[in-house]
């Protein structure tokens, strides 16, 4: 298995720009979530979805926009690009347990720039 | 609100020393605790879990010790390595969430 895989690794945007961050699963998970990490900081979630179709809010949503139409992909939207989402972004999946517990496995990050 | 939160944002030892990291939570309904370990420039790595109904739990090298009378978790390391080098984070969850909170991080600088 390939686990996680996110692309791009690197992205530099200008202000106004969009994009989408790609992030795809090969384990069969159902939860997938986004996070972003600021310099020297933990992981704000920003989007999380329980299943194909089915998604919702995290901590900091506000700027992105996220789809699930399929179990193994869950695109992360940006539409107008802000130096404020200067940060590395980390794709995560689970498949929680049986008593519902939920330990989390990450991709390698995309690392993106707004100037 | 809830939080998962750090006692420590750096630690540094001599390799060979034994490391301590220490995360203190507030969420008393938390009943599954996990440590992460992210090395420069790669997403967090899965090291050990702990539930609620556990006081302490041994991996390779690795000790997690809960407290849940004071709301206390702690990550013990053996024998630090300069690979141990990274930052650590805690993460709890509740039975029937579908997210993890995490703490802050604490950087862990092994010198040789």
């Amino acid at each position: 298995n390939a686990g996680v895989t996110q692309t791009p690794k690197f992205r530099i945007l200008k202000i106004g720009q969009s994009m989408t961050l790609q992030c795809t699963q090969d384990m069969n998970h159902n939860y997938m979530y986004w996070y972003r990490q600021d310099p020297g900081m933990g992981l704000k979630l920003i989007y999380y979805s329980v299943g194909a179709g089915i998604t919702d809010k995290g901590e900091v949503p506000n700027g992105y926009n996220v789809s699930r139409s399929t179990t193994e992909d869950f695109p992360l939207r940006l539409e107008l690009a802000a130096p404020s989402q200067t940060s590395v972004y980390f794709c995560a999946s689970s498949y929680p347990g049986g008593s519902g517990h939920n330990e989390q496995f990450f991709g390698p990050g995309t690392r993106l720039t707004v100037l | 609100g809830e939080s998962v939160g750090l006692h420590l944002p750096t630690l540094s030892v001599q390799e060979g020393d034994n490391s301590i990291i220490n995360c203190a939570y507030s969420n008393s309904a938390s009943d599954y605790f996990i440590w992460y370990k992210q090395e420069s420039g790669k997403g967090p790595q899965f090291i050990i879990d702990i539930r609620s109904n556990m006081d302490k739990r041994q991996g390779q090298r690795v000790t997690v010790l809960l407290n849940k009378t004071v709301k206390h978790l702690s990550l013990q390391i053996a024998a630090t390595q300069p690979g141990d080098s990274a930052v650590y984070f805690c993460a709890e969850n509740r039975s029937g969430y579908s997210t993890l909170t995490f703490g802050k991080g604490t950087m862990l600088l092994v010198s040789p």
